[in-house]
Order: C-alpha cells, then sequence, then structure tokens
C-alpha cells in the first residue's frame, strides 16, 4: 500500500496562476483533508471530505476550493495563486473521524508563488 | 482562542535525559486525544494514542487530565533520533456534524550528543 500520495511535490507559480494539486489514498479511508503548514503557524485546516459526495470548510479556505471526486482522491485547486498562499500542503486520510482512528499524511507539496 | 495550546519550545537536552511536554485543550467535548510525531520537512506522523488512564509505550508516557484538560507526553532516556516536533492533537465532535483532529503549533525538541 502506498498510503497517501500527493502530486507534485514541488511547484513555482506566478501570482495570478492557478493549479490544483492532487492526492490520493488507497486505504479505504472515509475522511480526506487538506492542510496547509506555514512557520510559527502549525497545521491549519482548509477543506475537508467527511466522506464521499461531501466537503466542509476548514479554518482557513478562502483563495482555495476542493473537489471529492470519488472515495480515494481529494484534490485542492487554487484559482489565482497569490503570495501569500507559499506554503506546504499537506492531504490527509482516516477511516472516519469518531474514534482513536490514526490520521494518515502524505509527503506534502511545497509551493512558492512568485 | 486556539483548541490547543503548546509550548513551542525549543527544548534542547543532552542524550539520556528525561523531557516533558504539556499541551492545553480548551473544548470539554474533546474526546480522543494523541502526539503526532513531525521530523523536519517530513509530514506528521502517530506517535501515540492518550488514553484516560494514561499510557506507556517504551520509553514515552502519556497522560491525560480532562478535569485540567490537560495532556503531557514524557521522554526519558532521550536519543538523537528523538529531535522532531511534536504536536498535540486533539479530536473534538460537534453534535451531529462528524468531528475532526484539532492540532497544536507544536514543541521542538533537540537532543544533543
Amino acid at each position: 500500500n502506498a498510503g497517501v500520495t500527493q502530486t507534485p511535490k514541488f511547484q513555482v507559480l506566478k501570482t495570478g496562476q492557478s493549479m490544483t494539486l492532487q492526492c490520493a489514498q488507497d486505504m479505504n479511508h472515509n475522511s480526506m483533508y487538506w492542510y496547509r503548514q506555514d512557520p510559527g503557524m502549525g497545521l491549519r485546516l482548509i477543506y475537508y471530505s467527511a466522506s464521499e459526495g461531501t466537503t466542509d470548510k476548514g479554518e482557513v479556505p478562502n483563495g482555495y476550493n476542493v473537489s471529492r471526486l470519488n472515495k480515494r482522491e481529494f484534490s485542492l485547486r487554487l484559482e489565482s495563486a497569490a503570495p501569500s498562499q507559499t506554503s506546504v500542503y499537506f492531504c490527509a486520510s482516516r477511516e472516519d473521524s469518531l474514534s482513536y482512528n490514526e490520521q494518515f499524511f502524505g509527503p506534502g507539496t511545497r509551493l512558492t508563488v512568485l | 482562542r486556539k483548541e490547543v495550546e503548546q509550548d513551542p519550545g525549543p527544548f534542547n537536552v543532552p542524550e539520556g535525559a528525561t523531557v516533558a511536554f504539556n499541551c492545553t485543550y480548551s473544548n470539554s467535548a474533546s474526546q480522543s486525544f494523541f502526539w503526532y510525531r513531525q521530523d523536519c520537512r517530513k509530514e506528521p506522523k502517530l506517535l501515540m494514542s492518550v488514553y484516560s488512564s494514561g499510557n506507556e509505550d517504551g520509553r514515552f508516557t502519556a497522560q491525560l487530565n480532562r478535569a485540567s484538560q490537560y495532556i503531557s507526553l514524557l521522554i526519558r532516556d532521550s536519543k538523537l533520533s528523538d529531535s522532531a516536533t511534536y504536536l498535540c492533537v486533539v479530536n473534538i465532535n460537534r453534535g451531529s456534524t462528524l468531528g475532526r483532529l484539532y492540532f497544536g503549533r507544536g514543541t521542538q525538541l533537540t537532543v544533543w550528543p
């Protein structure tokens, strides 16, 4: 099992460009998450999907959209990138959210917006 | 107010030392508790869950005090490989909404030889 995979690993964008970060998990998990991590700020939740077909905003959703394409895949889109979106983005998945189930993270995408 | 508060450190300790991290959470509806570990430029990974009665995994001991809304992690006999950032995490279910994890900002530990 690959666990949680993310593409790309690194990306440099110019202000105003758009891109989609891809995430997939092969653990048959119901819940999936997108976080960003900035120095001194910790992990902040952007969007999450408790189950296939549903998505909800987290703490910092502005400037982002998500799609839960199927149970395996959860993508994050930046429609018009801004320098404030320079960050490390982590995707994560969890079997469900009602117990002590472990949350698994992907390796991250390091995004720089110039 | 953040759901989970941690002392960011950094903690710098010699090999063999005992070090303790503390964490407080603000929501009494918090239902499950964890410590995650994050190595530099890597993703967070589960270190251990924290149970009401306290639990131990080798050199690591976790404690939970629900009355004080306080979680701790004790590392005994520190190794160089323990150098990392330790994240305090709580799971909160909000009514009919499925719960999610809330992460502290992390406590940075460096173990020196």
